[in-house]
């Protein structure tokens, strides 16, 4: 059964602190995906990778940063934690073609509170 | 251009009755529309998804109703069971573009 891990399915951290949020595919696809998820607000992408060691913003990238070293690997960092980060924090991965797009896959989420 | 819509935000359906989510685009470029569902505590999964050459698609008692004169798609859920409450989302994108564009999300309830 083809899979995405999060790390961590809670997280309690201080404001201020850096916070790594760590996702792993094992389905060799290209795509990875971070989101987050608020109530009332549906899904927004925050990055997404389409290969190792490239990166691309998505539409709330402020106070986050990613790292994919590893194709199957998809870091999220808060550098500087926020109340306002507290949220569910989902990571998916996708596989595409170059005329074809396919299903993402998601992890099951990593629930993040800062206090 | 690159919204899609999505409605109601939220429903509630007796057992055994059709649940019904709409979702309209603007993109003409969209050609690939998935539905995912959402239990609580669990990431989104593919549910079912059509591309615009047909207008219908089934699987067991899930259908996607799509009507591309009028940039609409429909999730039909018939005999509506209590395990079908979840979030339900559209989303749409171009096979040239492997990002998907999302609904804000319908919270189905299925009443016994």
């Amino acid at each position: 059964d083809v899979k995405v891990t999060q790390s961590s399915r809670y997280l309690v951290k201080r404001t201020g602190e850096k916070v790594f949020l760590e996702c792993v595919q094992d389905m060799d696809h290209e795509n990875m995906f971070w989101y987050r998820q608020d109530p009332g607000l549906g899904l927004r992408l925050i990055y997404f990778s389409y290969d190792v060691k490239m990166k691309e913003k998505g539409d709330i990238p402020e106070g986050y940063s990613v790292s994919r070293e590893k194709k199957e690997r998809f870091s999220l960092i808060l550098e500087s934690a926020s109340t306002n980060q507290t949220s569910m924090y989902l990571c998916a991965s996708s596989w595409s073609t170059r005329d074809t797009n396919y299903g993402y896959t998601f992890g099951s989420g990593t629930r993040l509170t800062v206090v | 251009q690159q919204q899609v819509k999505q409605s109601p935000q939220s429903l509630i359906v007796q057992k055994g009755g059709i649940s019904i989510i709409n979702c309209a685009y603007e993109n003409t470029a969209f050609d690939y529309f998935p539905w995912y569902q959402q239990f609580p505590g669990k990431g989104p999964a593919l549910l079912i998804a059509i591309r615009p050459d047909v207008s219908e698609k089934k699987e067991g008692r899930f259908t996607i109703s799509f009507n591309k004169s009028a940039k609409q798609f429909s999730l039909h859920i018939m005999d509506s069971q209590p395990g079908d409450s979840a979030t339900y989302f559209c989303a749409a994108s171009m096979d040239s573009n492997y990002q998907l564009i999302w609904g804000a999300g319908t919270k189905l309830i299925i009443k016994p």
